[in-house]
C-alpha cells in the first residue's frame, strides 16, 4: 500500500529564514512524489514532482524538495520565506498503476513578518 | 483561460434534496477526477474517470454519482443530501493516469448541507 505522512500540523517560520516542510513516504516499487500548495478558499496547485534522477528536485515559486531514499522522505524546502507562502503544503504520492494519488494531512505554513 | 472550472462555487441545501456539481476541464486531458476535502482539510479521492469510463470508486455511498458526458467533463450527482455532506469538493484532472502527472484542481464547490 503506498502512503504518506506529515508529521507536523503546523510549521511557523519567521520571514527570509529557511523552511522546512516534512513528508514521509511508503511506497512499494519506485516513489513518484509530488508536492502541493493550497491558498485559502483555493484548489491545490502543483508545487514539483520526484519522478526519477536527481534527488534535488526544483520548482515552482522558489521551491525545492529533497528525495532521500534511505530516509523515505520527501521534504520540501525555501532557503528565504515569504509572507506570501503561508499557506496549506500537501505531500502526495501516485500509486503504481497511475490511477490514484494519496495525500498527506497537510502541513499548515505561517510565515510571521 | 480558466483550466479546470467548477460550478457552482457555493452550494447551500437542505438534507434531503438531490444536487449536481458540474466540472470542465480544457488542457485535453483524459482522466479526471473528484475529492472531497473535510472541515479538517483532509483529502480523499472518491472517483477516477479515465477516458469516460469509471477506473476508481472509493468507499463512497452510492448517494454518489459521477456522470462524464465526454472527456472534458465530470459531474457529481449527489442524491438525498445528509449533514455530512457538507465539505468542499474538487474535481482535478491530468494528462492520463500514467505514474508521472501530476494533476490539476478546480477552484473547489463548498457544500453546506442544512
Amino acid at each position: 500500500a503506498q502512503s504518506v505522512a506529515q508529521p507536523e500540523d503546523q510549521v511557523n517560520v519567521a520571514e527570509g529564514n529557511p523552511l522546512t516542510v516534512k513528508c514521509t513516504y511508503s511506497v512499494s516499487g519506485n516513489p513518484y512524489l509530488f508536492w502541493y500548495v493550497q491558498y485559502p478558499n483555493r484548489g491545490l496547485q502543483f508545487l514539483l514532482k520526484y519522478i526519477t534522477g536527481d534527488n534535488l528536485v526544483k520548482g515552482s515559486y522558489g521551491f525545492e524538495a529533497e528525495f532521500n531514499k534511505s530516509q523515505t522522505s520527501f521534504h520540501l524546502k525555501k532557503p528565504s520565506a515569504l509572507v506570501s507562502d503561508s499557506a496549506l503544503y500537501f505531500c502526495a504520492v501516485r500509486d503504481n498503476t497511475g490511477n490514484q494519488f494519496y495525500f498527506g494531512t497537510g502541513t499548515s505554513l505561517t510565515v510571521i513578518p | 483561460d480558466t483550466a479546470v472550472s467548477q460550478t457552482p462555487k457555493y452550494l447551500v441545501t437542505q438534507m434531503g434534496n438531490d444536487k449536481s456539481i458540474k466540472c470542465e476541464q480544457n488542457l485535453g486531458h483524459d482522466t479526471m477526477y473528484w475529492y472531497k476535502q473535510d472541515s479538517k482539510k483532509f483529502l480523499k479521492i472518491m472517483f477516477s474517470y479515465n477516458n469516460k469510463e469509471l477506473i476508481i470508486n472509493e468507499t463512497v455511498p452510492n448517494r454518489f454519482s459521477p456522470k462524464s458526458p465526454d472527456k472534458a467533463h465530470l459531474n457529481l450527482h449527489i442524491n438525498s443530501l445528509e449533514l455530512g455532506d457538507s465539505a468542499v469538493y474538487f474535481c482535478a484532472s491530468s494528462p492520463s493516469s500514467g505514474r508521472f502527472n501530476e494533476q490539476f484542481f478546480g477552484p473547489g464547490t463548498r457544500l453546506t448541507v442544512l
